[in-house]
C-alpha cells in the first residue's frame, strides 16, 4: 500500500463544475502540500497545510489529521486548471508523493 | 527575488558526456532538494542540503552523480557518464526548515 493515495486518477468535467481531489496518507507528517503541474511544465506549489483550511481565490484546501486525510476543490472550474494535481506529504525533511490526479476541463 | 531559478531549462547530450545543472533557491531558504522525475512518474528524491551540508542521498544517486552546494546559497547536480536513462526532468527546491516549499521550473535532460 503507497503511504500517500489519490483518488480519482484521472478527472474530466465540464467548465464551471465543482471538483473534489482526495488525498489519504499513512505516515506522520509535518505538513501536506498540494501542487500542480501543467504538462512538461515545472511544479507550482499551491497549498502547505498543517491543519484546517486553506483558501486562495478559486481553491481550497482542507485537511484532517486525525483522520490522516486533505481534499483540494476548485470552484466554478475552467480550462485553464487542467493540470496533474499532486498531494505530497512532508516527512522530515523529504516529500512523498502520491501518484497525482490528472484533471481534464473541457469548455 | 524571483523564486528558485533552475538552468539550463533543456539540455540535449550524448551518450557518455558529462552535464552540469545549477539551481539558485529563494535566498533565504536553508534547505535545498534536488529530485528526478521521469515521464509518466511522480517526483523521486535524489538529495538534500541543509545550507551547505548534504545530509542524506537516496540509493538512486549512482556514483555518477555529485551535488554541492558550495557557500549555501546555489547548488550543482552534475551526471558523468551520462546514460539514456538519465533522461529524465530535474526539480529543485527550497525550504526555510520545512516551510515555504518552492519548485523550480525544472531542468529537462535528454540523453542521445
Amino acid at each position: 500500500k503507497n503511504e500517500v493515495e489519490q483518488s480519482p486518477q484521472n478527472l474530466t468535467a465540464q467548465e464551471g463544475e465543482f471538483i473534489t481531489i482526495n488525498c489519504s496518507y499513512s505516515v506522520g507528517i509535518s505538513a501536506l502540500h498540494w501542487l500542480q503541474q501543467h504538462p512538461g511544465g515545472g511544479i507550482v506549489s499551491l497549498f502547505m497545510l498543517s491543519s484546517g483550511k486553506k483558501k486562495h481565490g478559486r481553491l481550497i484546501a482542507t485537511i484532517n489529521i486525525q483522520e490522516k486525510h486533505s481534499s483540494l476543490h476548485i470552484t466554478a472550474s475552467h480550462p485553464r486548471d487542467s493540470a496533474v494535481y499532486i498531494c505530497a506529504v512532508g516527512s522530515n525533511y523529504q516529500l512523498i508523493w502520491g501518484a497525482g490526479t490528472k484533471l481534464i476541463i473541457k469548455p | 527575488d524571483t523564486g528558485v531559478s533552475q538552468n539550463p531549462r533543456h539540455k540535449i547530450t550524448k551518450r557518455g558526456q558529462n552535464v552540469t545543472f545549477r539551481c539558485d533557491p529563494i535566498s533565504e531558504h536553508n534547505r535545498l532538494y534536488w529530485y528526478r522525475q521521469t515521464l509518466g512518474q511522480g517526483p523521486e528524491f535524489l538529495t538534500y542540503f541543509q545550507n551547505e551540508a548534504q545530509l542524506e542521498k537516496s540509493r538512486l544517486l549512482s556514483d555518477r552523480f555529485s551535488a554541492e552546494r558550495p557557500k549555501g546559497s546555489f547548488s550543482t547536480l552534475e551526471i558523468q557518464r551520462t546514460e539514456q536513462g538519465d533522461s529524465a526532468m530535474y526539480l529543485c527546491a527550497s525550504s526555510l526548515d520545512s516551510r515555504g516549499y518552492t519548485f523550480g521550473s525544472g531542468t529537462r535532460l535528454t540523453v542521445v
